[in-house]
């Protein structure tokens, strides 16, 4: 079976420019999740997704934003990129409420912001 | 709000030396505590899930426990291929969301 996938891997953008990273479930999952990874403050929760509905949001700026298709693949956006947004996006699937279902997450698109 | 506070940060074994990682977190309603293995340049593995204080898992040379405050990850006898950091993390009852509140780590490192 295979792993949650995120395109692409590896992201330099420039501050004010906007991002669109892509998440691909595994199969059968329809929650999808998305977490920030920086060294100072660890994983922090973005938002969550479940049969294309926003089911949670973190604290986070609105420039920050997320969408969930049909097929349960995700998309998050990033808009006016600063250089604090460099950083590890993590997406996340999980079956969602039954019963053990973890997350599982994917690699990471690491972003980089000059 | 939900807090995770993991102990030590930073941990240096050498091989066969075992000991264990501290988990101490607040939450409102306990769904699960969860525990996770990061290796550099990818995302967190699962490892474990608890429910209920009581509870403990195993794997290999891990061991999972938990009380109502605290969760403890028992290493017996470690290999180097146990270096990683691992990542305790915490899910509260807010509506059925599966948002997970984590902890910053513990980075170990098992010395050959």
């Amino acid at each position: 079976k295979a792993g949650v996938t995120q395109t692409p891997r590896y992201l330099i953008k420039t501050r004010g420019q906007q991002v669109t990273l892509s998440c691909s479930p595994i199969s059968g999952h329809r929650s999808v999740s998305w977490y920030q990874q920086t060294p100072g403050q660890g994983l922090q929760f973005l938002f969550e997704y479940f049969s294309e509905t926003q089911r949670n949001k973190g604290n986070f700026p609105g420039r920050f934003s997320g969408r969930q298709f049909s097929n349960s693949r995700s998309e998050m956006n990033v808009s006016t990129l600063e250089l604090g947004d460099s950083a590890l996006y993590l997406c996340a699937s999980s079956t969602a409420g039954t019963g053990d279902s973890p997350l599982h997450f994917g690699n990471g698109t690491r972003l980089t912001v000059t | 709000e939900d807090q995770v506070t993991q102990s030590p940060e930073a941990l240096r074994l050498q091989e066969g030396e075992s000991s264990s990682l501290n988990c101490s977190y607040t939450v409102s309603g306990l769904r699960g505590l969860f525990w996770y293995r990061q290796d550099p340049g990818k995302g967190p593995e699962f490892l474990f899930t608890l429910y209920s204080a009581g509870e403990e898992k195993e794997k290999e040379r891990l061991k999972a426990t938990l009380t109502k405050k605290e969760s403890f990850l028992h290493i017996t006898a470690p290999k180097p291929e146990d270096s990683a950091t691992y990542l305790c993390a915490v899910q509260g009852s807010q509506g059925g969301s599966e948002k997970l509140v984590f902890g910053k780590g513990t980075k170990l490192t098992v010395n050959p």
